[in-house]
């Protein structure tokens, strides 16, 4: 199975810009790259996706070099609201169909 | 449409007993999908349908689980002779299928999820 590295958790300040990097070897090449926030007990919710290059939208942006190695999802003037897990979704290039979720960041904003 | 509903919301049985969960998607929706998460840990994939078809199941997963989506409607997992372990917050989410891969470019929208504790 494809396999996907993110820091277990990271700290930042209200206004500051977050970067959270996920690593992924052998994901499909077909696929998107998503990534999702969790706030506890809730279901994930959808953050953005992207197949290469950069993709932007009203929360995010998201990096993914060439070689799709990694993807990096930017948070731009967070806020206490943005604290929650992170959580980058790919195929697996082996199987084509299985979902391969990373095991999440903590992201921690603080006043 | 409120959204992506699941059955029970929390469930509490013993070991070796079978459970059996439902999920209803977003009525539009022709991808449904299962997971299982553990406190602290993302979400496992378990499998996923388009419309009534199981494209692909987990091979982690034990011959205990078994999933179906018989009218391309609503979605049940079954796990036969429950054991500890199977303890965790089991999740359904749902999408439009898009043109390529798993995900099929499309964002998932996930239900409140059924809680499951084994004794």
């Amino acid at each position: 199975l494809a396999k996907t590295t993110q820091p277990i958790s990271m700290d930042s300040y209200e206004g500051q810009e977050v970067n959270i990097t996920c690593s992924h070897n052998n994901i499909a090449t077909n696929d998107y790259i998503t990534w999702y926030q969790q706030f506890p007990s809730q279901g994930p919710r959808f953050i953005i996706q992207g197949y290469k290059t950069k993709v932007t939208n009203e929360v995010a942006s998201l990096f993914i070099p060439a070689d799709r190695k990694s993807s990096t999802l930017s948070l731009p003037r967070v806020s206490l609201s943005d604290t929650a897990v992170y959580y980058c979704l790919v195929g697996d290039g082996y199987s084509n169909y299985q979902l391969i979720w990373g095991a999440g960041t903590k992201l921690i904003i603080k006043p | 449409d409120t959204g992506v509903s699941q059955n029970p919301r929390h469930k509490i049985t013993k070991r070796g007993q079978n459970v059996t969960f439902r999920c209803d998607p977003i009525s539009e929706h022709n991808r449904l999908y299962w997971y299982r998460q553990t406190l602290g840990q993302g979400p496992e994939f378990l499998t996923y349908f388009q419309n009534e078809a199981q494209l692909e199941k987990s091979r982690l997963l034990s011959d205990r689980f078994s999933a179906e989506r018989p009218k391309g409607s609503f979605s049940t997992l079954e796990i036969q002779r429950t054991e500890q372990g199977d303890s965790a917050m089991y999740l359904c989410a749902s999408s439009t299928s898009g043109d390529r891969g798993p995900t099929g470019g499309r964002e998932q929208f996930f239900g409140p999820g059924t809680r499951l504790t084994v004794l």
